[in-house]
């Protein structure tokens, strides 16, 4: 079994869609829950993290983490076609000072105007 | 402020030859990370250096690969007698000398395409 698990998509939505995109994992010791976007050719770049069960709002994003599960959730509000690109989840710990990211296989969004 | 640079942005390589991939960190970042990143798969964690430290290379194929950060200069991810599976996109982060925790933010170079033919 994969520390964290992600679905790979492809995920296609019409502008203006409201998106969901989800992880799981199995290490209790993931102690924050990052959220990173990678477009094609590029490099990730981070776009939110959170560390403990709950929602993070950012605009038209939302994080969202359920510790008791283990479900790692990233909601994007009125999508654009420029949110199109894979986005990566990586739960990560501190790991004797600096941070350990273990990350998913990515989810690729095309948001079709 | 130059984000954070890797050259080259394409490599081929030959099997059996050699590949050197270059990374710079943003201004004041002095820790470097190294991923790999296969077709449909996601970013795979190689190495954590600090200035002439290599912390943390659980990630690192026991053989053939290697990782520095001098003193001066770039952090070099060294790959020796390439093969064909050693074809993918090499990442590197880098993070200020904070103590970890997400806001010591990796910020990530744009990568290596290495092929190998």
């Amino acid at each position: 079994q994969k520390e964290v698990e992600q679905d790979p998509g492809p995920l296609s939505v019409p502008e203006g869609a409201i998106v969901s995109l989800n992880c799981t994992y199995s290490n209790s010791a993931f102690q924050y829950f990052m959220w990173y976007r990678q477009y094609s050719r590029k490099g990730p770049e981070l776009l939110m993290y959170t560390y403990s069960s709950g929602n993070k709002e950012d605009g038209r994003f939302t994080a969202q983490v359920d510790k008791s599960s283990k479900y790692i959730s990233l909601f994007i509000r009125d999508s654009q076609p420029s949110d199109s690109a894979t986005y990566l989840c990586a739960p990560g710990w501190d790991s004797g000072g600096y941070n350990k990211l273990i990350f998913g296989a990515g989810t690729r969004l095309a948001v079709h105007p | 402020n130059a984000g954070v640079m890797q050259n080259p942005r394409h490599l081929v390589r030959r099997r059996g030859q050699e590949a050197r991939l270059r990374c710079s960190p943003m201004k004041g970042h002095s820790h470097v990370y190294w991923y790999r990143q296969l077709p449909e798969e996601g970013l795979k964690f190689m190495v954590y250096l600090q200035k002439e430290n290599i912390i943390d290379e659980s990630g690192m194929p026991k053989e053939r690969f290697s990782a520095e950060f001098p003193k001066e200069g770039p952090s070099i991810l060294r790959i020796q007698q390439v093969v064909r599976g050693d074809s993918a996109a090499y990442f590197c982060a880098s993070s200020p000398p904070l103590a970890g925790g997400p806001e010591e933010t990796q910020y990530f170079g744009p990568g290596t395409r290495l092929l190998v033919l």
